[in-house]
This record gives C-alpha cells, sequence and structure tokens, in this order.
C-alpha cells in the first residue's frame, strides 16, 4: 500500500473543530479523487481533480473542501461537519486516459464526527 | 439514472467451490467493467478489466464475463480460499471522462 497513502488512518473531532485529511502518491498518476464510504453504501465520488485542476465537484457541502497543490498531493478540509458525515473517506489516483480509467485506493481515513 | 445492483447479502459457500458474484446495471452504456475488491478498514484494490467488446477475462482464479445485452457482468473465483473472504465491488466506466461509478459490493465468505 505505498502507492497511495492517507493520513490519518482515524479521526475524531466534534462538530465545531477544524481538520485536515491528506492523500499522497507515489505512482505518477495525474488524476485525484476523494470517495465517501458509508456502511451499506456505494462508493459516493467527492471530488475529482486532473493535472490539478477541479474537474469534479459531485453537489458535497462547503464544509468540505478540497485541494490540489500539485498532482501528487490532495487535501481534504474538513469544517463544522455533522455526525452524518462520519464515514470511511478514500483517496485515490489514477493515470487518467480515454480509454480505461484503473484507479488506486489508499488505505482511507476513517472519521467520526461527534 | 443510472442505477448498479449488487447482491447486498452476503455469499457463504464451501472452500474449494466456485464463487459467482452478479454485477446488473440499468440506464447506463458503460465503455468497460472492473471489479476491486475491498477488506475491511482498507481500500478498493482493483482486480480485473473488462471492455464493451470483450466477452470474458481471466486471470488466474478469477474469470469475468460481461454481457452488454443483458446488462450484466458475473465475477467467477474458482477452487475458492478462506483468503478470498473480502468485499467484491464492481465498477462501470468510460462514459464521463475519468469518472467510475461503483456498486455496493458483495461479501464473500468462504468456509474453510
Amino acid at each position: 500500500e505505498t502507492g497511495v497513502t492517507q493520513t490519518p488512518r482515524h479521526l475524531v473531532m466534534g462538530m465545531t473543530n477544524k481538520k485536515s485529511l491528506k492523500c499522497e502518491q507515489h505512482l505518477g498518476h495525474n488524476a485525484m479523487y476523494w470517495y465517501k464510504q458509508s456502511a451499506k453504501k456505494p462508493l459516493e465520488l467527492m471530488f475529482v481533480y486532473n493535472f490539478k485542476e477541479q474537474t469534479e465537484n459531485n453537489s458535497v457541502p462547503s464544509r468540505f473542501s478540497p485541494e490540489c497543490p500539485n498532482s501528487s498531493h490532495l487535501f481534504l478540509h474538513l469544517h463544522t461537519l455533522q455526525p452524518e458525515d462520519s464515514a470511511l473517506y478514500l483517496c485515490a489516483s489514477s493515470q487518467s486516459s480515454r480509454e480505461t480509467d484503473t484507479q488506486y485506493f489508499g488505505p482511507g481515513t476513517r472519521l467520526t464526527v461527534l | 439514472s443510472q442505477k448498479i445492483e449488487q447482491n447486498s447479502e452476503a455469499l457463504n459457500i464451501q472452500e474449494g467451490k466456485t464463487a459467482t458474484l452478479t454485477c446488473n446495471y440499468t440506464n447506463y452504456s458503460p465503455a468497460y467493467l472492473q471489479w476491486y475488491r475491498q477488506d475491511p478498514g482498507r481500500g478498493p484494490v482493483f482486480l480485473l478489466l473488462i471492455r464493451e467488446n470483450e466477452k470474458e477475462k481471466r486471470k488466474e482464479r478469477l474469470k469475468v464475463t460481461f454481457d452488454t445485452t443483458l446488462k450484466q457482468s458475473l465475477f467467477h473465483i474458482t477452487a475458492s480460499q478462506p483468503a478470498d473472504s473480502a468485499t467484491y465491488l464492481c465498477a462501470l466506466g468510460g462514459n464521463a471522462g475519468n469518472m467510475l461509478t461503483f456498486g455496493g459490493g458483495t461479501r464473500l465468505m468462504v468456509k474453510p
């Protein structure tokens, strides 16, 4: 799992806290993604970055704010979250092409909002 | 709206048997379909990709079929082992740039 790393692995925060999730990919890919995975629900795509440019914001509330300073790093800034935001947050990367897109996932950050 | 259905109930099989998982989709014309494996508390891991013009793909003990008429993919694990126990996700792609749409996954339990 050294291809895509995520920190922290576990995070507990109150609704008034501000925290950030970090993702780093060592695969030389040009696209990065944030997904939310809640219990018994499919993976929900949140944000997509291609060549550091955000190309998709899947109607995500503004309390989630992504940042992609370069093609290897991706952050998800969190503020004033709600308990229903508790979930596993997964980062992924891919070498985007017109033909196929295989995504490589990090181990995820288990977020609990109290 | 696009919909991907995987059996949400766990599939329990005996070691050595063939496991077959199903992925059905509606309102979608994917250019390709992928299968991923996810262990508890971990990120999904890519297993196989099959394109719309391919009927079948194999990799070691894994076999995937893709029927675009039935809008269905089957994922087979032959000679299953307890280590194959995990959740398996199908994902469809090719219609919206580099974005994948995932199914909810099916949990497979292989008993010794």
